[in-house]
């Protein structure tokens, strides 16, 4: 089990639903992380978190819009998607600090259809 | 790309043996990181050694940094079969931002 929850497990969306990852956490971490996987693939940085505000935004198409409505909450809203962001979303929390390692939730798998 | 590269992509082993997984890194950095992922799961954070420490214990784990070769290494020693795993490090770029880079990882596999 980890520390960070996310929810829900696997998603099954079609191309024109809104949907929405959420994420919780409770280890007072201020830095929040969406990461996005695809099979036999390294997580791939997608937004970031400080303090409640977007510090970065990896050219993320605008059909993921995220957000954070407090310190212990990290949402990803999902809207249009086509199927090849079929994918494993990670959320993950830190301290802040260049020395701070990332605590991973166990992701929400989602498909496109 | 500032990713980190692991070698091998792949590595098979006997249970009792010692596992060695190497990372290479092309930018500076303030710390280098590995971290662990179990098929379908999240990654977990196995240990960090900063750019001014050379090795790094932690159980069986043993990391080494060299900061001039840019490149590291994983040493995970007498293996079980529940280190089978896919191994990734990461590297931060040298950049105070958050950003943390993945390599392509290391698929571990510890036969019984």
């Amino acid at each position: 089990d980890t520390e960070v929850t996310q929810t829900p497990k696997h998603l099954v969306m079609g191309m024109t639903n809104k949907k929405s990852l959420k994420c919780e956490q409770h280890m007072g971490h201020r830095a929040m992380y969406w990461y996005k996987q695809k099979a036999k693939k390294p997580p791939e940085l997608m937004f970031v978190y400080s303090y409640e505000k977007l510090s970065i935004n990896e050219s993320v198409p605008s059909r993921f819009s995220p957000e954070c409505p407090n310190s212990s909450l990290l949402n990803l809203h999902l809207h249009a998607l086509q199927p090849e962001d079929s994918a494993l979303y990670l959320c993950a929390s830190s301290h802040l600090g260049v020395n701070s390692p990332l605590h991973f939730g166990n992701g929400t798998r989602l498909t496109v259809t | 790309s500032q990713q980190g590269e692991e070698d091998p992509q792949a590595l098979s082993i006997q249970e009792g043996e010692n596992a060695t997984m190497n990372c290479s890194y092309k930018t500076s950095i303030n710390n280098l990181q590995w971290y662990r992922q179990n098929s379908g799961r999240g990654l977990v954070h196995l240990i960090l050694i900063r750019s001014n420490e050379r090795e790094k214990h932690s159980g069986r784990l043993r990391v080494t940094l060299d900061t001039s070769k840019k490149s590291s290494s994983l040493l995970i020693t007498a293996s079980r079969a529940a280190d089978t795993a896919s191994y990734f490090c990461a590297t931060d770029g040298g950049s105070t931002l958050g950003r943390l880079y993945f390599g392509r990882g290391t698929q571990l596999t510890v036969w019984p």
